[in-house]
């Protein structure tokens, strides 16, 4: 199994800062790799597909870069409804596995 | 507009096997690309995928979880059906459906829409 190791488990920031969130696969996933936002009580959300592609309807200030087995969510500029926990999941072979999840905190 | 919405029990006995079903509406699991995973989440914990059905009728599972897992679909009634045996209370979970439409070679294999989850608790 790929396993999927997130960076940092949290992290505290404040509105209008700027934020890297590093998810590496145990193996090269060439560019398999999804991010998702989840807020409590709610399903996940996709933010990101095949590492760098925005996902329509989600807001430019997130972008995603990396390939084979280092990969980045960027958020340019918090804001207050970014405050949640973001997931990285590979999609290059079974089982589909996700990391363990970043959850981000207003400082 | 697509939608899919977990249903099942609740609450369920150690060792009972569990039954849910994953309703959808908007697209068809018979479309070519098409795919239908199970994902669930322990509270409080990280998401954990569990399986995947696609258009084709092929199925993956997770490794550790494999031997207890079986995912099927009902194309007319836009349903997939995901059954775990033997439970036990670290089983209790949220579980999620969610749909790929990008589920064939090369395609990014992203979840794009998801149900609201349903969360079942195993206790005696």
């Amino acid at each position: 199994d790929i396993q999927m190791t997130q960076s940092p488990s949290s992290l505290s920031a404040s509105v209008g800062d700027r934020v890297t969130i590093t998810c590496r696969p145990s193996q090269s996933i060439s560019s398999y790799l999804n991010w998702y936002q989840q807020k409590p009580g709610k399903a996940p959300k996709l933010l990101i597909y095949a590492a760098s592609n925005l996902q329509s309807g989600v807001p430019s200030r997130f972008s995603g870069s990396g390939s084979g087995t280092d990969f980045t969510l960027t958020i340019s500029s918090l804001q207050p409804e970014d405050f949640a926990t973001y997931y990285c999941q590979q999609s290059y072979s079974s089982p589909y596995t996700f990391g363990q999840g970043t959850k981000l905190e207003i400082k | 507009q697509v939608t899919l919405r977990e249903s099942g029990p609740a609450l369920v006995k150690p060792t009972q096997t569990l039954t849910l079903t994953c309703t959808f509406s908007g697209f068809s699991l018979s479309t070519s690309g098409m795919c239908v995973y199970w994902i669930r989440q322990p509270p409080g914990k990280a998401l954990e995928w569990l399986a995947r059905i696609d258009w084709d009728d092929d199925k993956y599972y997770s490794t550790s979880l494999k031997t207890r897992l079986t995912i099927s679909k009902d194309t007319p009634k836009n349903r997939v059906v995901l059954t775990v045996t033997n439970m036990d209370p670290v089983d209790t979970a949220t579980y999620y459906c969610a749909r790929s439409g990008r589920c064939s070679g090369g395609s990014p294999g992203d979840l794009d829409y998801w149900g609201q989850g349903i969360l079942v608790t195993v206790s005696s």
